[in-house]
Formats: structure tokens, C-alpha cells, sequence
């Protein structure tokens, strides 16, 4: 079955880069696209960006010079890089597909919280 | 980028109402509109793609609209497992964004 689940740490200094890991079961990198998406606590959700199929990208344009996605296929693994962390980055950070037939978020992983303190 | 204005921000109804959720987009986005409902602690859960399509799995008391660009998420005779917040998502143009969210109390 279709599973995705997000890995990383759950504190991390102001102006220092974020790694988070998602690591996904049951479908294939190159068949499906995998975003990101955030939700500070307690508020709505952002989508933060993506990474396609055929391994292009796409960035929220307000995090775009900060932000890097990419992906190992052979370990069907998605990476998210941010970096210059401020503490409005603090978050849940989930990762999702997008659904091949719907073109829609059709699985989510359970999501990561980032706090961003010293 | 496409503002998604929802509305209300919150509702609160009886079982067995029939509630709407209102999705307002800044600019023409088609058909190109999703619905989700988030329970605390959960990640979100599709419910509608395409404005009309019913998501897998989704009972069928939940249906969407499109109206110019005024999108609707409909559910007829309310459970009390509908409680939660529900968004809209466009996927017209980058970047893709949500509604503020509906959060949805059961009386």
C-alpha cells in the first residue's frame, strides 16, 4: 500500500538549514510527484513545493531562494532543504503524492514538526 | 499569485443539516480546485477533485460546485464524523494555494 513518511529533526537553530527526509512505499518516484506542505500550528496549510516525475521542481515563490527539493530514486527517498530558518518557518511538514488520476494530494504522510528556537 | 478566500471561517450545525462551504479564487481557475477535511492531529483527507469529482472512498453526502469562480463543498444530512476544518486547494498556477480554512463544529 501507498505509504509516505517524513523524517528529520524536530528543533533546529534560527538561521540554520533544515533537512528533512521523506521516504515512500508502494508507488514509484518517476510515476508520481511528491510536494511538501506546511502548517504553522494552529493555522492553515501552505504548500511549500514539489518535485515531478520526470524530476523537475517546483518552489512556493516565497520561499524559492531558500528551498531545494530533490530525490534519490534507487532508496524512493524525497529530500526538502531550507535554509536561513526563522522562526515563522516553525511548522508541521508534511509530505504528499499527487495522484496520477485525480491530479490532487491523494496520500499524506503523518507530517514532521520543525520548531525553529534557540 | 491566486488568493482563495473561504467562507465561513467557522460553522457550527445539527446533525442532519445540510451545510456550504464557500471558495471565492482571484482570478479564473477552471475546474482546477480540491477539497480536503483535516481532523485535529491528522493530516489532510481528500474529499473532492476537479470542483465535482467525489474522491475515493468518500461518502456521497459530500459533493462540490462551481459557480464562475465561486466553488461550494456540500454536505447533506451532517455526521457527527464531519467535524474538522476543511480547506479548498487551487492547482490552476503556481503556486499552488489553499483557502484559510472552515472549521466545522457539531451542535
Amino acid at each position: 500500500q501507498v505509504q509516505l513518511k517524513e523524517s528529520g529533526p524536530g528543533l533546529v537553530q534560527p538561521s540554520q538549514t533544515l533537512s528533512l527526509t521523506c521516504t515512500v512505499s508502494g508507488f514509484s518516484l518517476t510515476s508520481n510527484s511528491v510536494h511538501w506542505v506546511r502548517q504553522p500550528p494552529g493555522k492553515g496549510l501552505e504548500w511549500v513545493g514539489a518535485i515531478w516525475s520526470g524530476g523537475s521542481t517546483d518552489y512556493n515563490s516565497a520561499l524559492k531562494s531558500r528551498l531545494s527539493i530533490s530525490r534519490d530514486t534507487s532508496k524512493s527517498q524525497v529530500f526538502l532543504k531550507m535554509n536561513s530558518l526563522q522562526t515563522e518557518d516553525t511548522a508541521i511538514y508534511f509530505c504528499t503524492r499527487n495522484g496520477r488520476i485525480t491530479y490532487y494530494f491523494d496520500y499524506w504522510g503523518q507530517g514532521v514538526m520543525v520548531t525553529v528556537s534557540s | 499569485d491566486i488568493q482563495m478566500t473561504q467562507s465561513p471561517a467557522s460553522l457550527s450545525a445539527s446533525p442532519e443539516e445540510i451545510v456550504t462551504i464557500t471558495c471565492q479564487a482571484s482570478q479564473d481557475i477552471g475546474n482546477w480546485l480540491a477539497w480536503y477535511q483535516q481532523k485535529p492531529g491528522k493530516s489532510p483527507q481528500l474529499l473532492i477533485y476537479s470542483a465535482t469529482s467525489l474522491a475515493d472512498g468518500i461518502p456521497s453526502r459530500f459533493s462540490g460546485s462551481r459557480s464562475g469562480t465561486q466553488y461550494s463543498l456540500k454536505i447533506s444530512r451532517l455526521q457527527v464524523e464531519d467535524t474538522g476544518i476543511y480547506y479548498c486547494l487551487q492547482r490552476y498556477s503556481n503556486p499552488w494555494t489553499f483557502g484559510g480554512g472552515t472549521k466545522l463544529e457539531l451542535k
